[in-house]
């Protein structure tokens, strides 16, 4: 079955620390991979999404992903958090073929410490 | 920037009643979502809608639920009979193409 996952369900970082969050997907086809953030009472907001390319896609706020189709993994990462970046991160896969259906994984809630 | 809204954006009601939940999709996008999010668990998706017709739906999306464009600009959901169950973040989304869905802020509903 199709599936996301992410390993960290919730982190805990002081500012300026560098974040790295995991996301796996189960499928070996082709994708259109997603992070979503939702900040503290609003709504998902797109961060960044990968279709075809360059394997490396930079979104807003200075974070990035990297997709490793050996690994099936579409991991974010960002050099220095800040206090602001406290949200919960949805990684989302969007499988090939003729669905549009996003399939989410459980969500990692960060918390930045100042 | 344009955006997706959603109204109410909580709603109590009792078990066995009808909820409606309301969204705008952005103007001019073409596929419209329902998905939804029971407290602790994953964002799932419930029905795609495209040209005035259910495009995918997922097995949560039984015969208690139903979607309606009834207009140019709102696109509903609709259950009829609400369960203790169907308490949820209930989110609509839209896109211009099959690819980047655009996310609204969400209906809290809670079934007494």
């Amino acid at each position: 079955a199709q599936s996301v996952s992410q390993h960290n369900h919730h982190v805990i970082l002081s500012e300026a620390a560098s974040l790295e969050l995991g996301c796996n997907y189960s499928y070996g086809g082709t994708v259109n991979l997603f992070w979503y953030v939702q900040y503290p009472g609003q709504h998902l907001q797109l961060l960044l999404k990968y279709f075809s390319g360059d394997p490396l896609v930079k979104g807003i706020k200075g974070f990035e992903a990297e997709f490793i189709k050996s690994k099936f993994s579409f991991n974010l990462r960002k050099p220095s958090v800040q206090w602001s970046d406290t949200a919960e991160y949805f990684c989302a896969v969007l499988f090939g073929g003729a669905t549009n259906k996003l399939i989410f994984g459980t969500g990692t809630l960060l918390a930045v410490q100042p | 920037e344009p955006e997706v809204t959603q109204t109410p954006s909580h709603q109590v009601t009792q078990m066995g009643q009808e909820v409606i939940l309301r969204c705008v999709p952005i103007s001019n996008h073409l596929y419209f979502y329902w998905y939804r999010q029971i407290l602790g668990q994953k964002v799932e998706f419930l029905v795609s809608f495209y040209n005035n017709e259910i495009s995918e739906k997922s097995e949560i999306f039984d015969d208690q639920f139903s979607v309606e464009r009834p207009d140019g600009s709102n696109f509903t959901l609709k259950i009829r009979s609400t369960k203790l169950e169907d308490s949820a973040m209930y989110f609509c989304a839209s896109s211009s193409s099959k690819e980047t869905q655009y996310f609204g802020p969400g209906t809290r509903l809670l079934v007494l």
